[in-house]
């Protein structure tokens, strides 16, 4: 499985776009990046998921240029509910037996 | 609501007791995974089940834990001779597997809300 480096924290103020950037240099060609996003006390919950290009849902984007080395979620206009851990992860398309989990990144949004 | 449920969600014990948490997972989903998350770390994968059959175990496993999935429905992990090592979160999610003849690329994992456990 690719591993996956994020930064460790961020900070950003209500109202902002938030770009949280991974590496996955060894991603596999059938490997997908997804994001989850984890709450104090909660389980963590899944945000988006994308093979190549660019990936928009309701909740965020997630860009993804074209040597799929990296990824970026953007969140935007993050609101204090927006504070977690997010986690960006390189998933075996069509496995998932299991998620392989790095450290995330834990964003605070500050009022 | 019918997400992923867990239960106790706070499991205080001594040392060497044993204890048994529950999960049930989304009724339509055949997978079912148990993951262990201390603090400040991701989730680490434990086991999983598709239906009934547990089919992988992770070496954080040790002999003293067993999970079940009797009738393909709720799962229990029993950690027999707790340590203090063993507190952490431990977290259950469940995915439904749409096979070779699936056209999604990824069976998304619900996660539960955790049962937490100290040892004392």
């Amino acid at each position: 499985l690719a591993k996956t480096t994020q930064p460790i924290s961020m900070d950003s103020y209500e109202g902002q776009e938030v770009n949280i950037t991974c590496s996955h240099n060894n991603i596999a060609t059938n490997d997908y990046i997804t994001w989850y996003q984890q709450f104090p006390s909660q389980g963590p919950r899944f945000i988006i998921q994308g093979y190549k290009t660019k990936v928009t849902n309701e909740v965020a984007s997630l860009f993804i240029p074209a040597d799929r080395k990296s990824s970026t979620l953007s969140l935007p206009r993050v609101s204090l509910s927006d504070t977690a851990v997010y986690y960006c992860l390189v998933v075996l398309s069509g496995s998932a037996r299991q998620l392989t989990f790095g450290s995330g990144t834990q964003l605070t949004v500050l009022p | 609501d019918t997400g992923v449920s867990q239960n106790p969600r706070h499991k205080i014990t001594k040392r060497g007791q044993n204890v048994t948490f529950r999960c049930d997972p989304i009724s339509e989903h055949n997978r079912l995974y148990w993951y262990r998350q201390t603090l400040g770390q991701g989730p680490e994968f434990l086991t999983y089940f598709q239906n009934e059959a547990q089919l992988e175990k992770s070496r954080l496993l040790s002999d003293r834990f067993s999970a079940e999935r009797p009738k393909g429905s709720f799962s229990t992990l029993e950690i027999q001779r707790t340590e203090q090592g063993d507190s952490a979160m431990y977290l259950c999610a469940s995915s439904l597997d749409y096979g070779l003849a699936g056209v999604r690329s990824y069976n998304e994992q619900f996660f539960g809300p955790g049962t937490r456990l100290t040892v004392l």
